[in-house]
């Protein structure tokens, strides 16, 4: 059964370095997304994207985040300079466009911790 | 903007005994609605989603959830849990246009006792 991968399963960096997360989405998949979840709070949307661009992302995606789809199977999150309140459980999802309610599929997530 | 509220932080429960995971959510706008499971050192896994017609959704593993539009709420149920229904349920929300982001709840963990 396709599924949702995800590299690093945990990374740890010093504050103020940058992180690549990467994602590679099921692929028929058309649309993306990356979500995270800090330690005892819920899981928050960051941003989606759609036809290799942003279709929407929260206030949490400020000018630090930036997404890639750098070729046809991989989608990435960089953080360009980490803040220790950067340190969540980082999960990427994707789905097929069916225009009624889209299951999203996660992958396993990406533990990082800022120092 | 949506909103969700899962009202039990924490669920326990003895096996073969029924459980109820409730879930309100807030809209201005019509919406999809979905339960979520997170098993240990897992990804989100759908267990059920209502989109339109019947109140009743029944999903995977033996879980159902009511729709109930005048209360706002979507709460999930299963009427005889099992030691490997011990996991994080995760109730959200998406607006039926665009991206469909999907809004989550702050999860009710569900604990098992034999």
């Amino acid at each position: 059964e396709p599924e949702v991968t995800q590299t690093p399963s945990h990374q740890v960096t010093q504050m103020g370095q940058e992180v690549i997360l990467r994602c590679v989405p099921i692929s028929n998949h058309l649309y993306f997304y990356w979500y995270r979840q800090i330690l005892g709070q819920k899981v928050e949307f960051l941003v989606s994207f759609y036809n290799n661009e942003i279709s929407e992302k929260s206030e949490i995606f400020d000018d630090q985040f930036s997404v890639e789809r750098p070729d046809g199977s991989n989608f990435t999150l960089k953080i360009r300079s980490t803040k220790l309140e950067d340190s969540a459980m980082y999960f990427c999802a994707s789905s097929v466009p069916s225009g009624r309610g889209n299951e999203q599929f996660f992958g396993p997530g990406t533990r990082l911790t800022v120092l | 903007a949506q909103s969700v509220t899962q009202l039990d932080s924490q669920v326990p429960v003895f096996e073969e005994a029924p459980v109820e995971l409730r879930c309100n959510y807030s809209s201005s706008v019509s919406v999809y609605l979905f339960w979520y499971v997170q098993y240990p050192n897992q990804g989100l896994q759908l267990l059920l989603k209502y989109l339109s017609g019947s109140t009743l959704v029944k999903g995977i593993n033996g879980f159902e959830a009511e729709f109930n539009k005048s209360q706002t709420s979507f709460h999930l149920r299963k009427p005889s849990v099992h030691i490997s229904d011990t996991a994080e349920y995760f109730c959200a929300v998406s607006v039926t246009q665009g991206a469909q982001k999907l809004v989550f709840g702050q999860g009710t963990r569900l604990t098992i006792n034999p």
